[in-house]
């Protein structure tokens, strides 16, 4: 079956450092790719997403490529903040079919230090 | 526009207990969706109703839980009776046809 798999974490940084989380998946088709972020206390925010390859979701300052070659859809920012702590999670959904839902990874847990 | 809304937040039940979760997704969203992270682990699907309708049930763990979505408005899930690896969180998320999810907060339950 569908499946993603994420750098395990916990994650921890100083301000400003570049951050890279891992992200690849498996899949019989072609699935939209997603990032999706959990601040303290709130529910899982969608992040960004890619829906073929080589697009490039972008928001906040975050960025990721859907690279089908590598089945991989890594997370990056160059500089973090101390308010992107948070959890982030990687998933997918296939793009057609009956199967609506999301299939995520395991999620990365990122503190960032002032 | 209020967002996807999840009650209680938080619930601590014994083995044996009955427990319901309630989630109202924003309206106008016919797909409900309900996930489940345990322990740390990836988030789950559940299930999937559109409007008042089951969709998607395989992801449900087995006959202990029932959902509803009366109206195809608000839905709930029930857990009875509970056991101890039902702790987790509980995650709701609503969408337009074929649309980003938007997911509510959650509610962290837990069995002793």
């Amino acid at each position: 079956g569908d499946s993603v798999t994420q750098m395990e974490g916990p994650v921890t940084l100083s301000e400003e450092a570049f951050l890279t989380i891992n992200c690849t998946y498996t899949a019989t088709g072609y699935p939209s790719l997603f990032w999706y972020v959990q601040y303290p206390g709130e529910g899982l925010q969608l992040l960004l997403k890619a829906t073929k390859a080589d697009d490039k979701g972008s928001n906040k300052g975050f960025e990721a490529t859907y690279r089908k070659e590598t089945t991989s859809f890594h997370l990056e920012k160059g500089s973090v903040q101390v308010s992107d702590s948070a959890v982030y999670f990687c998933a997918l959904r296939m793009a057609s079919g009956s199967a609506r839902q999301l299939t995520f990874g395991s999620g990365t847990q990122l503190t960032v230090l002032p | 526009e209020a967002g996807v809304t999840q009650f209680p937040s938080h619930s601590v039940i014994e083995k044996g207990q009955t427990v319901t979760l309630r989630c109202d997704p924003i309206s106008g969203h016919d797909n409900l969706y309900w996930y489940r992270r345990v322990m740390g682990k990836e988030i789950k699907f559940l299930l999937h109703f559109v409007k008042e309708s089951k969709q998607d049930e395989s992801g449900m763990p087995n006959n202990r839980f029932l959902a509803e979505r009366t109206g195809g408005t608000y839905s709930t899930l029930k857990v009875q009776p509970a056991e101890l690896e039902d702790s987790g969180v509980y995650f709701c998320a609503s969408s337009p046809l074929g649309n980003t999810q938007y997911f509510g907060p959650g509610t962290r339950l837990t069995v002793l």
